[in-house]
C-alpha cells in the first residue's frame, strides 16, 4: 500500500529565503507525482506535475525534482514571499488512485 | 476556460440525513475523482468516474456513492450521515483517468453534520 510522507509538517521562514519541501513515497511504481498548494478552507491548486520518466519540472520560482528509485521528491521555492504562505501537498498516482501526503504548512514572514 | 465547479459550497445537515454534492469538470475533461479531506485523516480518495463508469473506489463504506452523467458532470451521495462525515469534499477532473494526467481541483463543498 502506497504511503506518502511529507517533512517537515510546518515551516516558518523570513521573506526572501530559498526553501525545500520534502516528499517521500514507499512504492516506486508510480505514473506521476504532483505538487499542490492549498490555502485555508480552499481547494487545491496544481503547481507542478512530474511524469515518472522525468527528473524535474520548473515553473517560475518553483522547481520540483523526482527520484523514483529512492522514492523522493523535493519542491524548491526560490526567493520566498509572504504570498507563498499556504499548505503544500504532494500526491503520487498509480493506475488506481492518487495518494496524498499530509502536507507542509509554510509561513513566510514579511 | 472555466475551472472545476462544485455546488453547493457549504452544507449543514443532521445525523441520519442524506446529501448530494455536485461537480462540473473542466470542459472536455471526462474523468472526475472525489476526495474527502479531514484534519485527522487528510485527503482520502473516494472514487473515480470515467465515461459514466466507476473506475476505482477507495476504502469507504457503501453509504458513499456516486455517478457520472453523459456530459461528464458527477454527483456524489452520502446516505445516513454520521458526525464523522463532516469534511471538505473535493472533486478533481482530468482528460482521462488518473494515471499520467494532471488533476485540477474544484473549491470543495464544506459539509457539516450536526
Amino acid at each position: 500500500k502506497q504511503e506518502v510522507t511529507q517533512i517537515p509538517a510546518a515551516l516558518s521562514v523570513p521573506e526572501g529565503e530559498n526553501l525545500v519541501l520534502n516528499c517521500s513515497f514507499t512504492d516506486s511504481a508510480i505514473y506521476n507525482l504532483q505538487w499542490f498548494r492549498q490555502d485555508p478552507g480552499k481547494g487545491l491548486t496544481s503547481l507542478l506535475l512530474i511524469q515518472s520518466s522525468q527528473r524535474e519540472q520548473t515553473s517560475g520560482r518553483l522547481n520540483a525534482s523526482l527520484d523514483k528509485s529512492s522514492g523522493r521528491s523535493t519542491l524548491y521555492i526560490a526567493a520566498s514571499q509572504p504570498g507563498d504562505s499556504a499548505t503544500y501537498l504532494c500526491a503520487v498516482s498509480n493506475n488506481n488512485d492518487m495518494r496524498f501526503g499530509a502536507g507542509t504548512r509554510l509561513t513566510v514572514k514579511p | 476556460k472555466a475551472g472545476v465547479t462544485q455546488t453547493p459550497r457549504y452544507l449543514i445537515k443532521t445525523r441520519g440525513q442524506q446529501v448530494t454534492l455536485s461537480c462540473s469538470p473542466i470542459s472536455g475533461h471526462r474523468s472526475v475523482s472525489w476526495y474527502q479531506q479531514t484534519p485527522g485523516q487528510g485527503l482520502q480518495f473516494l472514487f473515480e468516474y470515467f465515461s459514466e463508469t466507476q473506475r476505482n473506489k477507495g476504502n469507504f463504506p457503501g453509504r458513499f456513492s456516486g455517478r457520472q452523467f453523459s456530459n461528464s458532470r458527477s454527483e456524489m451521495n452520502v446516505s445516513t450521515l454520521e458526525l464523522g462525515d463532516s469534511a471538505l469534499y473535493l472533486c478533481a477532473s482530468s482528460w482521462t483517468p488518473t494515471s499520467g494526467n494532471e488533476q485540477f481541483f474544484g473549491p470543495g463543498t464544506r459539509l457539516t453534520v450536526l
